[in-house]
């Protein structure tokens, strides 16, 4: 069974930098075509997919964010980091860590991390 | 980026009705690779369909998706009191995949 947690600070200040974790299990990295994501809700707009990492270290970004954000991996304790700088109050939000197998569709969510920027 | 429009906004139905969800992608999606996706409440998504088709492992049999090019649907045949929630369609044919903006299934 696939369970992926996401961790990380509630409340943000503009222009500072966020970081979040996503702590998982049931998987691994070195599994070929295993990929962690992150997927952002914000009030009124659609889910929004922000960046995504691969088993060989590949990594993916939304091109309209591609030079605020970064993801890592630490493979031996099967965590994923997002990293997004220079925040503002438009990207408040729940952020989901998400699995994916194949292409691009997600099979299993965190259970997703409010994170609010405000001053 | 495709972008996809989901109809209704909003759907009032009964349990037991048959409910009918569109999803229409600003531009032909390849392969029809197109996904739904069920959040009830205080949860996170869950995925439902994949490949347009393809019902995820655990998903009941009364969700099906058909469709393809611009044009999906997600069709629910019977619905239980479970099944009322919002709905989302994802297109992963092009980068950046996208969602559509939701469907809120609802008690009538």
């Amino acid at each position: 069974q696939i369970t992926l947690k996401e961790s990380g600070p509630t409340l943000v200040k503009p222009t500072q930098t966020l970081t979040l974790t996503c702590s998982f299990s049931g998987f691994s990295f070195n599994t070929t075509g295993v990929g962690v994501g992150w997927i952002r809700q914000s009030p009124g707009k659609a889910l929004e997919w922000l960046a995504l990492i691969y088993w060989d270290d590949d990594k993916r970004y939304r091109p309209s964010l591609k030079n605020r954000v970064t993801i890592t991996k630490d493979t031996s304790r099967n965590q994923v980091v997002f990293t997004m700088t220079n925040v503002d109050p438009v990207d408040t939000g729940t952020y989901y860590c998400v699995h994916r197998l194949h292409l691009y569709f997600f099979d299993s969510w965190g259970q997703g991390t409010q994170v609010t920027v405000s001053a | 980026e495709v972008v996809l429009t989901q109809s209704p906004g909003t759907l009032s139905l009964s349990p037991g009705e048959r409910a009918i969800l569109s999803c229409r992608a600003s531009q032909s999606v390849t392969n029809s690779y197109l996904a739904w996706y069920q959040q009830r409440p205080g949860q996170a998504p869950r995925l439902l369909i994949h490949g347009s088709s393809y019902r995820a492992p655990g998903i009941p049999d009364r969700f099906s998706g058909g469709g393809s090019g611009t044009d999906f649907t997600l069709t629910i045949s019977r619905l239980e009191p479970e099944d009322f929630a919002v709905y989302y369609c994802q297109q992963y044919g092009w980068s950046p995949c996208s969602f559509g903006q939701g469907t809120k299934l609802e008690i009538k």
